[in-house]
């Protein structure tokens, strides 16, 4: 019973160039969640998505960051030119629809942007 | 934006004392959560609150979720050394926000001495 399956687990990216982070959730999930972690930090609200819908993206920056959750395959969380402040952990978490909130987290994605 | 206020930030202690922390915050919230972070990983989940006054135990965690609505503690009894970690809060409010967009405290850093 595999759990949530984020890659890569870790990304080095210049300046300038694109980041794509990959998301399986949990075997019957079908909500899909994203959030930012910087050091020291709890973590922060980014996009809810379910198959081929955003639900909430009140938490995505408004520019260079997009997500999507296709009919088939995993969600992608896509930043485009990256800059510096990007470096962040980024977590995936699905929930079952009886459970909404009930939150199951993957092991994350660490990006650095050099 | 809204926030929770999670204490103490960091806590040192000695193997098989016990352990208590708290969330608060001006808002009201629907779902308080309880997760534990390990270095490198994403956040497990401990407990689950979905009520006011609720009190819900889980081995040697308790968690209870604030008459008000507005605060909830963890307690950790007779710690053993594989309780280090950073422990987060995360709750759902009231007003506002989809499912699954959660508000999470800053965390509280738990060493344990053996």
């Amino acid at each position: 019973n595999a759990g949530v399956m984020q890659n890569p687990r870790h990304l080095v990216r210049r300046r300038g160039q694109e980041a794509r982070l990959r998301c399986s959730p949990m075997k019957g999930h079908s909500h899909v969640y994203w959030y930012r972690q910087l050091p020291e930090e709890g973590l922060k609200f980014m996009v809810y998505l379910q198959k081929e819908n955003i639900i909430d993206e009140s938490g995505m920056p408004k520019e260079r960051f997009s997500a999507e959750f296709p009919k088939e395959g995993p969600s992608i969380l896509r930043i485009q030119q990256v800059v510096r402040g990007d470096s962040a952990a980024y977590f995936c978490a699905s929930s079952p629809p009886i459970s909404p909130n009930v939150l199951t987290f993957g092991a994350g994605s660490r990006l650095t942007v050099l | 934006g809204q926030q929770l206020n999670q204490s103490p930030q960091s806590m040192f202690i000695q193997e098989g004392e016990d352990v208590s922390m708290n969330c608060t915050s001006s808002s009201i919230f629907n779902t308080w959560l309880w997760y534990k972070q390990d270095p490198g990983e994403g956040p497990v989940l401990l407990i689950a609150l979905y009520k006011a006054g609720e009190l819900t135990s889980n081995g040697r965690l308790t968690a209870q979720f604030g008459i008000t609505r507005k605060d909830s503690f963890l307690n950790i009894s007779a710690s053993i050394p594989s309780d280090v970690g950073i422990y987060f809060c995360a709750g759902q409010l009231a007003d506002g926000g989809s499912q699954g967009n959660l508000i999470f405290g800053k965390g509280t850093k738990l060493s344990v001495k053996p």
